[in-house]
């Protein structure tokens, strides 16, 4: 595609319940981020991918939280038994190098808006 | 451990100048510059290097200190496209894996 797709762009979930965001990044483009950003906050890191090997999960916040990418493509963002602090905008980039320190730019989704109630 | 922006908000009218700091405790590799307006998602700006090149946009600058750990960005002759809020993008070196961490952002308006 031309950009960055994520889905759902909305998703309202109840507390306890999983959630499965999706991020199509541009095609062939090597390295896929996920970041989480509350409202006026910079973007948050959560972890990367270059092509399907997740090379850091540090800023996964517990391990409720994982994601995969199992084809080097298309990535997902599971969040499992969700709470209320779980709310915020999830935004998945994706950059044509190696990264980070390839000097690539960041090309980001529209993101998921995620409200647990 | 997130890079250190300020101000936190400044309010220009269409034309005026304005600079944005972002200050690390580590050392960088590159610093990126990036505007989100609100709703949408952060557009990339520019990219500095190590040993001073820069890549991005024709009407804004910016410099990049390595010593110091800091990178301004200069917003001249404003528009009010110009309005968002900025966000520098660092890659670090952090427990023996490179990072890409942003800062805490500043949000400008412009005034007509």
């Amino acid at each position: 595609g031309a950009g960055v797709s994520q889905s759902p762009r909305y998703k309202v979930t109840k507390r306890g319940q999983d959630v499965a965001l999706r991020c199509d990044p541009i095609s062939g483009h090597v390295s896929l981020y996920w970041y989480r950003q509350a409202l006026g906050q910079g973007p948050e890191f959560l972890t990367y991918f270059n092509y399907e090997a997740q090379q850091d999960k540090s800023g996964l916040p517990n391990d409720r939280f994982s994601a995969e990418r199992p084809e080097g493509s298309i990535s997902t963002l599971t969040i499992q038994r969700t709470e209320q602090r779980d709310s915020a905008m999830y935004r998945c980039a994706s950059s044509l190098g190696r990264g980070p320190a390839t000097n690539e730019k960041l090309f980001f989704g529209s993101g998921t808006q995620l409200s647990v109630l | 451990q997130q890079p250190v922006q300020s101000p936190q908000a400044v309010i220009l009218r269409e034309g005026e100048d304005a600079v944005i700091n972002c200050s690390s405790s580590k050392a960088l590799y590159s610093v990126h510059w990036y505007r989100q307006k609100h709703g949408e998602a952060p557009v990339f700006l520019m990219i500095l290097l190590k040993g001073g090149e820069q890549k991005g946009h024709e009407k804004i600058s910016a410099s990049f200190n390595e010593k110091k750990q800091q990178s301004s960005l200069y917003l001249t002759a404003s528009q009010l496209s110009y309005s968002g809020t900025y966000f520098c993008g660092t890659e670090s070196l952090t427990s023996g894996t490179y990072k890409y961490i942003f800062g805490t952002g500043t949000r400008l308006k412009v005034l007509a």
